[in-house]
């Protein structure tokens, strides 16, 4: 167990829809990272928020948003979901935000989105 | 985004044999390798990480061996047991998030027989 915590486990949706996925980080952790791990794009990075700020993008698609609270939860909102967004989404933490060397990463349990 | 090139996409391995698993990286302002290990309905759990100032790490059963000339670094699974079947990626920092980030291989499905 890593210590982030990821809800819902499961989530199934139709096309068009909107969708939020939540993440809480290790205890102490600043820093959330969400993923996306498809069977085509494999494991790919998405946002990077440290301590309520964002910090980094990815292929991040515009229709997909995040945000971090002051408590350090953070939220993934996906809209006008496809078939495509069909995907695993992991959140993972690390104690500092890794400016100047890459901190270590760990990662929650995951959500698996079904587009429908 | 892929910035690391991992090879064998599978693996089968005896019990008992060795496991091994390369990754090749273009990017010399790499500073930070890890290796993650993915269970089927699991998130990637870090294995084992080295930085370039070494050229081999071990823990327990599993080593990374690092070569910074050829831009090279490979898991070593020593003694592999059936437990160990599992998906593996190596990784590397997204420079251009200024290392905030992962880059992940392609994984390898390693099948240790008994």
């Amino acid at each position: 167990d890593s210590g982030v915590t990821q809800t819902p486990k499961h989530l199934i949706t139709a096309t068009g829809q909107r969708v939020t996925l939540r993440c809480s980080p290790r205890s102490g952790d600043l820093s959330v990272y969400w993923y996306q791990q498809s069977l085509d794009q494999g494991l790919q990075f998405l946002i990077h928020y440290y301590n309520g700020e964002e910090r980094a993008k990815g292929n991040i698609l515009e229709r997909f948003s995040a945000q971090q609270f002051p408590d350090l939860h953070s939220e993934l909102n996906l809209s006008s979901l496809e078939l495509g967004d069909s995907a695993l989404y992991f959140c993972a933490s690390s104690p500092r935000t890794g400016g100047g060397h890459t901190d270590t990463q760990y990662f929650g349990p995951g959500t698996r989105l079904t587009v429908l | 985004q892929q910035q690391v090139k991992q090879s064998p996409q599978s693996l089968i391995v005896q019990k008992g044999g060795i496991s091994i698993i390369n990754c090749a990286y273009e990017n010399t302002a790499f500073d930070y390798f890890p290796w993650y290990q993915q269970f089927p309905g699991k998130g990637p759990a870090l294995l084992i990480a080295i930085r370039p100032d070494v050229s081999e790490k071990k823990e327990g059963r599993f080593t990374i061996s690092f070569n910074k000339s050829a831009k090279q670094f490979s898991l070593h699974i020593m003694d592999s047991q059936p437990g160990d079947s599992a998906t593996y990626f190596c990784a590397a920092p997204l420079t251009d998030t200024g290392r905030r980030a992962l880059t992940f291989g392609s994984g390898t499905r390693l099948q240790v027989q008994p």
